[in-house]
């Protein structure tokens, strides 16, 4: 079955700092690879998809960017950030071996801009 | 384009109650639908799935769902709760091959 890793668990940066979040996956290979941003009292909103290494879909346009650069690996990269990217963020992928469209989580990244 | 409502942000219900909890979805082609659950500081955690077939599905932890196609609804029910099943439940639907749509949640307290 695939698993999903993301870390750190937690972060405190200050605003106008970088960001880099990695989330790998294990237990599956091509999988469809997703980051989510989840605030305070609010559902899920999708930042980022990516089905292959280099191809990088945006949902929302903000501070944040995201790569693959290897086939079970997704980073999410912010240069300079601001309070309001304070948030649960989620990585997600799908198994090929099971019903292409499942999703599974990680266990997410509490992250505080102060 | 598909869109999912969950028409209760927050239901208390009390231990050993039966909870239900609503979903309903929009879509113009075929749907699969999902609910998961998360608790405090976690990820999130697939409860059942609808893909074909019988309307009424099993999941984990007791819970079950039906799909009803004419009222675009896929609700979620459990005969009896527990308080370990305090936590936020999200349904999505997907049309294959795409990002789940998520619904903004649904906040389950038990209270003893």
């Amino acid at each position: 079955s695939q698993t999903i890793h993301q870390w750190p668990a937690t972060l405190v940066q200050p605003v106008g700092s970088p960001l880099s979040l990695e989330c790998t996956v294990e237990g599956t290979s091509n999988p469809n690879l997703y980051w989510y941003r989840q605030a305070a009292g609010r559902g899920l909103q999708l930042l980022f998809y990516s089905v292959g290494i280099g191809q990088i879909s945006s949902e929302v346009p903000q501070n944040l960017s995201a790569s693959r650069p290897q086939d079970r690996q997704f980073i999410l990269s912010s240069k300079k950030l601001l309070l309001s990217d304070s948030g649960f963020y989620l990585c997600a992928g799908t198994s090929v071996e099971g019903p292409y469209y499942e999703q599974y989580f990680g266990p997410g990244t509490r992250l505080t801009v102060t | 384009a598909q869109s999912v409502t969950q028409l209760d942000s927050q239901v208390p219900v009390f231990e050993e109650a039966p909870v239900e909890l609503r979903c309903n979805y929009s879509s113009s082609v075929s749907v699969y639908l999902f609910w998961y659950v998360q608790y405090p500081n976690q990820g999130l955690q697939l409860l059942l799935k609808y893909l074909s077939g019988s309307t009424l599905v099993k999941g984990i932890n007791g819970f079950e769902a039906e799909f009803n196609k004419s009222q675009t609804s896929f609700h979620l029910r459990k005969p009896s709760v527990h308080i370990s099943d305090t936590a936020e439940y999200f349904c999505a639907v997907s049309s294959g091959n795409t990002p789940l749509v998520f619904g903004k949640g649904t906040r389950l307290s038990v209270i003893a």
